[in-house]
């Protein structure tokens, strides 16, 4: 069965750079058929997708956020990233990653990472 | 960006009662080569992430009990939960896939009467 989870850490300071990988059990991110994204929701609001990775590497963004936003894949650990540059208040939300079938909709889904930005 | 807005952002319904939530597109999601509707559900339970409820508009992802329909008419799709159970208290929410950047629709609460 197909897991996903995400990591990294909690509490960000304004402008310093958010990172979260996320490890995926039970199945290969080397998959033909699938993308695997990033998808965030501040508390108590509503879903944001952030972008998208094939294995091969091949990427697509959020234009929202695309200015900040860096999405790397690791094969060999089969685990993908997420890094977001320079955030404020406004990023802090749980972060999930989710398995995506093809360029379609989200099928799996991780637990989520609550992330806060915060002096 | 494709606009999706659903409604109504809540509802309570009795249990064994019948639940429609309405999402409504800015634009069609419908691609004509496939003649389909680029269009999903999802359930999210309270404290859990979303889950997949329906794909293509009517397709109900495996596993999902059929209570839980999907329809689509032009630029209006509706999720239709024909007999509330408990455990369907959630938020609710519809994605297009049909253009980049993929948008989700603000959510609908269905609570317990």
């Amino acid at each position: 069965q197909l897991q996903l989870q995400e990591s990294g850490p909690g509490l960000l300071k304004p402008s310093e750079t958010l990172s979260l990988t996320c490890s995926v059990s039970g199945g290969s991110i080397s998959s033909s058929s699938h993308y695997w994204g990033w998808i965030r929701q501040p508390p108590g609001k509503g879903l944001e997708w952030i972008g998208s990775i094939y294995y091969s590497g091949n990427t697509y963004y959020n234009p929202s956020v695309k200015s900040r936003v860096t999405i790397s894949v690791d094969t060999s650990n089969n685990q993908f990233s997420l890094k977001l540059s320079t955030v404020t208040a406004a990023d802090t939300a749980f972060y999930y990653c989710a398995r995506e079938l093809w360029r379609y909709y989200f099928d799996q889904w991780g637990q989520g990472a609550l992330v806060t930005v915060s002096s | 960006d494709i606009v999706m807005t659903q409604s109504p952002d809540s509802l309570a319904v009795s249990l064994g009662e019948r639940a429609t939530i309405n999402c409504k597109s800015s634009q069609s999601l419908l691609y004509s080569s496939n003649n389909k509707n680029y269009l999903a559900w999802y359930q999210q339970r309270p404290g859990q992430p979303p889950k997949l409820l329906l794909y293509w508009a009517s397709t109900r992802e495996s596993g999902v009990p059929d209570r839980f329909s999907g329809s689509a008419s032009g630029t209006d799709f509706t999720l239709t939960i024909s007999s509330l159970q408990a455990e369907d208290v959630a938020v609710y929410y519809c994605q297009q896939y049909y253009n980049t950047p993929r948008t989700f629709g603000q959510g609908t609460k269905v609570e317990i009467k």
